[in-house]
């Protein structure tokens, strides 16, 4: 089935730094990919839908210049958290859909904890 | 938008009972509905789905039912075990191949008791 591979896992960064999350689909091409933020015991609230050699459609209230998106390939996006602040810190996801099916797979996520 | 509610929050069930997780969905546009099942500090895996043209889906002990004229969807575990224990969430979306967006219920912990 569908893999979509998230990196790193878990990422400690200090205050004012950035930060590059990487979400690759393994055996399909993804035209379109989805960054989701989770706060603890909450749902997923989606960030952006990552769109392949354009720019990115951000949800309302996601702050474009802070969590850059760049979709340079069929197989990779990256999300940047960029001058990362305590609030920031949270459980990232990314999304794609093999073309050939329905379903969404999601990536394992990333824990940020920014200090 | 679409919003989608979800229920219980919590579900605590006895080893081998069943289990039933409700939905609602407010779009009568949307027309895939999928169940994921979340552990922690990993992401969601997609367990079954349905789509609109069908009203119920069976795999092994996990079966979803959809009745699309109350905008309602459930999912039911049977025999559960204790490795169902994880949060799940339910979403639905307009699936046209195009712009599209998943939106998720709010999540349930299911707790099996063994």
């Amino acid at each position: 089935g569908a893999v979509v591979s998230q990196h790193p896992s878990r990422v400690i960064c200090k205050s004012g730094t950035s930060v590059k999350i990487e979400c690759r689909s393994l055996d399909f091409q993804a035209t379109t990919m989805f960054w989701y933020r989770q706060f603890p015991k909450q749902s997923l609230m989606l960030m952006a839908t990552s769109n392949e050699g354009s720019k990115a459609t951000y949800e309302q209230g996601v702050e474009k210049d802070k969590f850059l998106i760049n979709h340079a390939s069929l197989t990779l996006s990256t999300l940047t958290v960029t001058s990362a602040h305590p609030e920031d810190s949270s459980f990232y996801i990314c999304s794609a859909r093999d073309p050939g099916h329905y379903g969404y797979t999601f990536g394992s996520g990333t824990r940020l904890t920014v200090v | 938008g679409e919003n989608v509610e979800q229920h219980p929050s919590t579900l605590s069930v006895q080893e081998g009972d069943s289990a039933v997780i409700k939905c609602t969905y407010s779009d009568s546009a949307s027309n895939y509905f999928p169940w994921y099942k979340q552990e922690l500090g990993k992401g969601p895996q997609l367990i079954i789905d349905i789509r609109s043209n069908v009203g119920e889906k069976k795999d092994q002990r996990i079966a979803v039912t959809l009745n699309k004229t109350a905008k309602h969807f459930s999912l039911h575990i049977t025999e559960t075990q204790p490795e169902d224990s994880a949060v799940y969430f339910c979403a639905a979306i307009i699936s046209n191949f195009g712009n599209e967006k998943l939106t998720f219920g709010t999540g349930t912990r299911l707790t099996i008791i063994p």
